[in-house]
């Protein structure tokens, strides 16, 4: 089955950098790649999502890239603002099936 | 947008008790539910998918008489975990897949954090 890889666990950034976490998958067929944000007592909220037939997409201070051929995709988010700080997750759909397959997180701390 | 009610949102029951949650699909037929559990500082991880209709079909490791899962109709499942023990404690979620006309939109309960003393 599909299985997803995700750096890195902590990430502690200044408030106004950017953060990156980079997730990989092992199914070249997966088709789709969502990123989700988790808060202190809460489900998983989506935030963006990529399809396989796409590289890139940007929803304002949020980007989400693939690299079908590394098998590989990445969050970035520009200017980070304290209320950022959260758990972070990618996901990919594994071809054939409908259920997700979920990194292992990563808890972004944004420093006012 | 699709909504699905999870409830109870926490709940704490002593060890050998059995505890029964609820996903609730409110504005659309869920004939599919995929059931995830979280441990503490871990990522979600599939244990079943309930079926409409259907027997449940579980994960490699998870038992099945433990964690029974019942889909008694297309708005409603649930996950009864039964003779409940401290190491069930985890955060229980449920997650309706796409449906037709929408083949990427995942609707997520808002989980079910279980406590067993």
């Amino acid at each position: 089955g599909e299985n997803v890889e995700q750096h890195p666990s902590t990430l502690s950034v200044q408030e106004g950098d950017s953060a990156v976490i980079k997730c990989t998958y092992s199914d070249s067929a997966s088709n789709y790649f969502p990123w989700y944000k988790q808060e202190l007592g809460k489900g998983p909220q989506l935030i963006i999502d990529i399809r396989s037939n796409v590289g890139e997409k940007k929803d304002q201070r949020i980007a989400v890239t693939l690299n079908k051929t590394a098998k590989h995709f990445s969050l970035h988010i520009t200017e980070t603002q304290p209320e950022d700080s959260a758990v972070y997750f990618c996901a990919a759909r594994e071809s054939g099936a409908n259920n997700l397959f979920f990194g292992t997180g990563t808890r972004l701390t944004v420093i006012p | 947008g699709a909504v699905v009610s999870q409830h109870p949102s926490w709940v704490i029951c002593k060890s050998g008790t059995s505890v029964k949650i609820e996903c609730r699909s409110l504005d659309f037929q869920a004939t599919t539910m995929f059931w995830y559990r979280q441990f503490p500082k871990q990522s979600l991880m599939l244990m079943a998918t309930s079926n409409e209709g259907s027997k449940a079909t579980y994960e490699q490791g998870v038992e099945k008489d433990k964690f029974l899962i019942n889909h008694a109709s297309l708005t409603l499942s649930t996950l009864t975990v039964t003779s409940a023990h401290p190491e069930d404690s985890s955060f229980y979620i449920c997650i309706s897949p796409p449906g037709r006309g929408d083949y990427y939109g995942y609707t997520f309960g808002s989980g079910t954090r279980l406590t067993v003393v």
